[in-house]
């Protein structure tokens, strides 16, 4: 099984629809990141978590939300997708803020 | 801000030669820095990092060079596989994230 699983692995959606994206880990890392990769830009920060009860807001989370339930999940929402919102999503996690392990994305489309 | 930049958006080199991929940093005090490899349809893999007291450092088939003066690094890739086809990009800390370059597309012809 893999480190970091991300579901679903891809998904269209249409705009004005809610929708959530699951990552869950075996790593035992107290910390889980939601990046999101557009094409020619690098990847940017949407939120993080350092442990249970902490949550952040990244670069980039103006239409977004997220969910720590445990420390192995780390849930990432679109709450009324729009088409700008197109793009690969990865979770990732590391121990401390070094050598992130990161899944293997969600390719989401809005229409 | 800080920044992580690559110089070159794609790089095309023949099978067995070397390979070299740039990054330049704006962080003068990053304390490290990691190369990535995304293949098509796969999560960023981590592929070898330097600490900023190094200059140089090598892994299996990999070497990363770190020039402070000029905040740039690179990624040399000896005797290039088509294995290694896929996008690499640098990563520096930047607070409690870290800032990730676009990438370059290496494509390795036959």
């Amino acid at each position: 099984d893999a480190d970091v699983t991300q579901t679903p692995r891809n998904r269209i959606t249409k705009t004005g629809k809610r929708i959530m994206l699951e990552c869950s880990q075996t790593k035992g890392h107290d910390r889980m990141y939601w990046y999101r990769q557009d094409p020619g830009l690098g990847l940017r920060l949407i939120y993080y978590s350092f442990d249970v009860k902490d949550i952040n807001k990244g670069e980039i989370s103006d239409g977004y939300s997220v969910s720590r339930q445990a420390q192995a999940k780390f849930s990432l929402s679109l709450e009324s997708a729009i088409p700008n919102q197109t793009a690969l999503y990865f979770c990732a996690t590391s121990a401390a803020n070094y050598g992130y392990t990161f899944g293997s994305g969600t390719r989401l489309t809005v229409v | 801000g800080e920044s992580v930049g690559l110089h070159l958006p794609t790089l095309s080199v023949q099978e067995g030669d070397n390979s070299i991929i740039n990054c330049a940093y704006s962080n003068s005090a990053s304390d490290y820095f990691i190369w990535y490899k995304q293949e098509s349809g796969k999560g960023p893999q981590f592929i070898i990092d330097i600490r900023s007291n190094m200059d140089k450092r090598q892994g299996q088939r990999v070497t990363v060079l770190l020039n402070k003066t000029v905040k740039h690094l690179s990624l040399q890739i000896a005797a290039t596989q088509p294995g290694d086809s896929a996008v690499y990009f640098c990563a520096a800390p930047a607070g409690n994230d870290m800032r990730f370059g676009a990438g370059t597309r290496l494509t390795v012809k036959p």
